[in-house]
């Protein structure tokens, strides 16, 4: 079946431009992540979405990233006026529900700000 | 404030069983381990996860001290496929009630020809 997709695949932009990146969870998961990883590093929480309750952003780095989830599936994750600094690999995962069940990543989308 | 700290890099001859160390000493006793791999350019992949019993799929086997301050994937017939970045996770229930699961740099295992 199908996976999480996430798309762009890369994304090449100036510094300063906003950018919106979309995630396509499994269709009935209702947990949804966003994580971020730069150059040989881990990866980094960034905001977790559980069904109709509020998301938690507390891994979002500043206010210039915002995230939604529309109708419990798609999500888009945007920043604004981006930095150099956010250059890295943005994963999305999802999950159905709050249990044991395991995380089912995308293979992210490469942002790259000049 | 990842809670896991594993080995930085491990090499291991083809064929052999690769043994990847965490310490995950500040773990609570509901907190699951969960282990993922990453390979180059590709999202994270699940392996396997456990509480406290030793834990075995098609693609490893979880072990688990008494006091689960540690744990050890073990793949018992590693192949050059293997190669990867491992991550043991500790997987947090948040006040509000949310789960985090929070990664460390993990173990960048290279298995040798």
């Amino acid at each position: 079946g199908a996976g999480v997709s996430q798309s762009p695949s890369n994304k090449v932009t100036e510094k300063g431009k906003d950018v919106e990146l979309r995630c396509d969870p499994i269709s009935g998961h209702t947990a949804l992540y966003w994580y971020r990883q730069s150059l040989g590093q881990g990866l980094e929480f960034l905001i977790y979405f559980q069904g109709n309750s509020a998301p938690d952003k507390s891994g979002l780095p500043s206010d210039r990233f915002s995230a939604e989830r529309t109708g419990g599936s798609v999500s888009t994750l945007t920043i604004q006026r981006t930095q150099q600094e956010d250059s890295a690999v943005y994963l999305c995962a999802s999950s159905s529900g709050q249990g044991l069940l395991p995380l089912h990543f995308g293979n992210g989308t490469r942002l790259t700000v000049t | 404030d990842a809670k896991t700290t594993q080995p930085p890099s491990m090499d291991c001859a083809e064929g052999r069983a690769a043994n990847l160390p965490c310490n995950h000493s500040t773990i609570s006793g509901n907190e699951y381990v969960y282990w993922y791999r990453q390979i180059h350019s590709q999202g994270p992949q699940y392996i396997i996860h456990g509480l406290k019993n030793n834990e075995t799929n098609e693609m490893a086997s979880l072990i688990i001290t008494e006091d689960r301050k540690s744990s050890t994937l073990i793949l018992p017939h590693a192949t050059l496929r293997d190669t990867a970045v491992y991550y043991c996770i500790v997987r947090v229930r948040t006040t509000s009630g949310t789960y985090k699961y929070i990664f460390g740099t993990g173990t960048r295992l290279k298995v040798l020809a």
